[in-house]
């Protein structure tokens, strides 16, 4: 079945720890997307990939990293936890970017609490 | 920075009532594109607007993108109970960093 997948779907983590969400998505988009999602303030754009072998940063972007090595998977790893990173997290994919527009494939999202 | 708002914040229709929900940017967009969140789901997209002045319609629902482009509206007709969830714009500019969702229309439906 086409479309997003994310892993895991929730996870509580101590603060200081490292963590990877992980997000698939096997519809050959070019363009993926890493949001965060916090009541009262919409989804947030963490960083984004164009295309497999490049980066860029979002609204948000301190306190994560992402690579993107193929054009399937695009990890966003908190180095090191804290509470503030408490939040829901949406991968998402579309077939053109941003700036163009184009319809965006969101995954079923990751609730990540840091305690 | 480009700042994305979007009003009202919370929004109790009854059932076959009609309402819109606005959405204003500070800086001018090249599209603006609208999703759907059901309660503990994931955004949906509903569509795209990238022409000054266009309207498009989905059955009951109308969108518009603002002359200026720095604006835009939804708007539902006889709303029904599946109408249910929250509703997003997100603006987009030539700047891949700067798309930006605003913070949603939360629609609630008495029958």
């Amino acid at each position: 079945i086409a479309g997003i997948t994310q892993a895991p779907t929730s996870q509580i983590l101590a603060a200081g720890r490292r963590m990877t969400l992980r997000c698939t998505q096997d519809m050959r988009h070019n363009a993926m997307y890493w949001y965060r999602q916090d009541l009262g303030l919409g989804l947030r754009l963490i960083h984004y990939s164009n295309t497999a072998g490049t980066t860029g940063k979002g609204e948000v972007p301190d306190g994560y990293s992402v690579s993107r090595a193929n054009t399937d998977d695009f990890p966003l790893t908190l180095a090191s936890a804290v509470p503030s990173q408490t939040s829901v997290y949406f991968c998402a994919s579309s077939d053109s970017g941003l700036a163009t527009g184009g319809e965006q494939f969101f995954g079923p999202g990751t609730r990540l609490t840091v305690l | 920075g480009q700042q994305v708002m979007q009003i009202p914040q919370y929004q109790h229709v009854q059932e076959g009532e009609d309402f819109t929900t606005y959405c204003n940017s500070s800086t001018t967009l090249s599209n603006i594109q609208w999703y759907k969140q059901r309660p503990g789901g994931h955004p949906v997209f509903l569509i795209q607007l990238v022409k000054s002045g266009e309207v498009k319609k989905q059955k009951r629902l109308t969108f518009q993108f603002g002359e200026a482009k720095k604006n835009s509206s939804l708007h539902i007709t006889a709303t029904q109970t599946t109408d249910v969830g929250t509703y997003f714009c997100a603006g987009g500019t030539d700047s891949w960093g700067k798309f930006q969702f605003g913070a949603g229309t939360q629609v609630v439906v008495t029958p």
